[in-house]
């Protein structure tokens, strides 16, 4: 199957700095990437959604200007939380979905990345 | 905001025996995929069932849809204390955006 990487896979920082996270797809070309936040014994929630060449799309409660978004090529998009405080201390993931051209599926198939663990001391 | 519950949210069995977890969700659906997440890690792609099948068979897995009663039921035979972990379906939504919605979750725990 097709593999999305992250990194870092964990990241410890300190309360007003920012971190940055990659995610790419690694063997197909991804037209559009989601990044997801996960809280202790939570589920996923979409956090936005981004798309290649364009802004990205931000769920309802989440701040764009907090965490930003950047899908500069087909394979890979990064997440940047700004100014981190501790309550932005989470697992995220990202997923990849390739484009009905891409050949891969005819169905929307994503892949997902290993996650991300960022704690914010 | 997730598209539905599942349950039972924690589940605890003996190894051997079978475990079922069920997933309701609120609008229609292209297909609907299963994923297991063992503790802190990613997620591991299980099964995906389209909204045209009513059931699918994965190995040990076994995947019933309702779309009359928008549920899905995840069946895992045999149960191995490595099949301890989360579990969670997720929904590819007919309108909107094309992320996956995802359940609430549920977790299995497998006695050995």
């Amino acid at each position: 199957g097709a593999v999305v990487s992250q990194h870092p896979s964990w990241v410890i920082c300190k309360s007003g700095t920012s971190v940055k996270i990659e995610c790419r797809s690694l063997d197909f070309q991804a037209t559009t990437m989601f990044w997801y936040r996960q809280f202790p014994k939570q589920s996923l929630m979409l956090m936005a959604t981004s798309n290649e060449g364009s802004k990205a799309t931000y769920e309802q409660g989440v701040e764009k200007d907090k965490f930003l978004i950047n899908h500069a090529s087909l394979t890979l998009s990064t997440l940047t939380v700004t100014s981190a405080h501790p309550e932005d201390s989470s697992f995220y993931i990202c997923s990849a979905r390739v484009g009905l051209a891409g050949g891969i599926t005819s169905y929307n198939e994503q892949f997902f990345g290993p996650g991300t663990r960022l704690t914010v001391l | 905001s997730q598209q539905g519950e599942e349950d039972p949210q924690a589940l605890s069995i003996q190894e051997g025996e079978n475990a079922t977890m069920n997933c309701s969700y609120k609008t229609s659906i292209n297909n609907l995929q299963w994923y297991r997440q063992n503790s802190g890690r990613g997620l591991v792609h299980l099964i995906l069932i389209r909204s045209n099948e009513r059931e699918k068979h994965s190995g040990r897995l076994r995947v019933t849809l309702d779309t009359s009663k928008k549920s899905s039921s995840l069946l895992i035979t045999a149960s191995r204390a490595a099949d301890t972990a989360s579990y969670f379906c997720a929904t590819d939504q007919v309108t909107g955006r094309r992320a996956l919605t995802f359940g609430s979750g549920t977790r299995l725990q497998v006695q050995p």
